[in-house]
């Protein structure tokens, strides 16, 4: 079955340091995935993408995340975490080639310490 | 403004009393789908609609409704909530299935 894990549940860090964190993926073919971020008491947001092309994808608010195919995974870093940045994180991932559904990982709960 | 609202935003309601979440989205997409967010359980799909009279169940269907008559409405109908469907609920749209989603504020459900 299509799956989605993010092995990190709960991550603390100190403002500045470096953020990575992992999300892997079942699927076969052809994959979109998404990780999306939830500040306390808002709703999901984009924070990028990645449909086809350089591997490596930039989002919002100096995140990245590098797609590694051949691991099945799609991992989120950014070089130096900010206060701000305390929130949860969502890895999501569908495929081109079946299914309609959009599923997500149970989710990186993030808090920066300052 | 580009946006998918959700109304309640807060609901407590007593076991069996029918009650409907609306949603609606003003950016004309193809695809609204439901979800409920329940702590170390991340997002599960409850139904989702490919586009207008289409709709079909996601991974936790059960208790739950919905209808697709107009495109930029998404309502999700309890007929009988219980209490394990306490949670968070999110209803999402994107303007093809495999596009990116967005997402209304989230509703706050509780039953008693």
């Amino acid at each position: 079955a299509q799956s989605v894990s993010q092995h990190n549940h709960h991550v603390i860090l100190s403002e500045a340091a470096s953020l990575e964190l992992g999300c892997n993926y079942s699927y076969g073919g052809t994959v979109n995935l998404f990780w999306y971020v939830q500040y306390p008491g808002q709703h999901l947001q984009l924070l990028l993408k990645y449909f086809s092309g350089d591997p490596l994808v930039k989002g919002i608010k100096g995140f990245e995340a590098e797609f590694i195919k051949s691991k099945f995974s799609f991992n989120l870093r950014k070089p130096s975490v900010q206060w701000s940045d305390t929130a949860e994180y969502f890895c999501a991932a569908n495929s081109m080639d079946s299914s309609y559904k959009l599923i997500f990982g149970s989710g990186t709960r993030l808090l920066v310490r300052p | 403004e580009a946006q998918v609202t959700q109304n309640p935003r807060y609901l407590i309601t007593v076991t069996g009393k029918k009650l409907t979440v609306t949603c609606s989205q003003n950016m004309n997409h193809e695809y609204m789908s439901w979800y409920r967010q329940d702590p170390g359980l991340g997002l599960r799909q409850i139904y989702y609609s490919m586009n207008v009279e289409v709709t079909d169940k996601g991974d936790v269907p059960e208790g739950y409704k919905v209808s697709r008559k107009e495109k930029r409405n998404f309502p999700l109908i309890l007929e009988s909530p219980s209490p394990n469907q306490t949670s968070l609920y999110f209803c999402a749209s994107s303007l093809r299935v495999h596009t990116e989603a967005f997402f209304g504020q989230g509703t706050r459900l509780t039953v008693v």
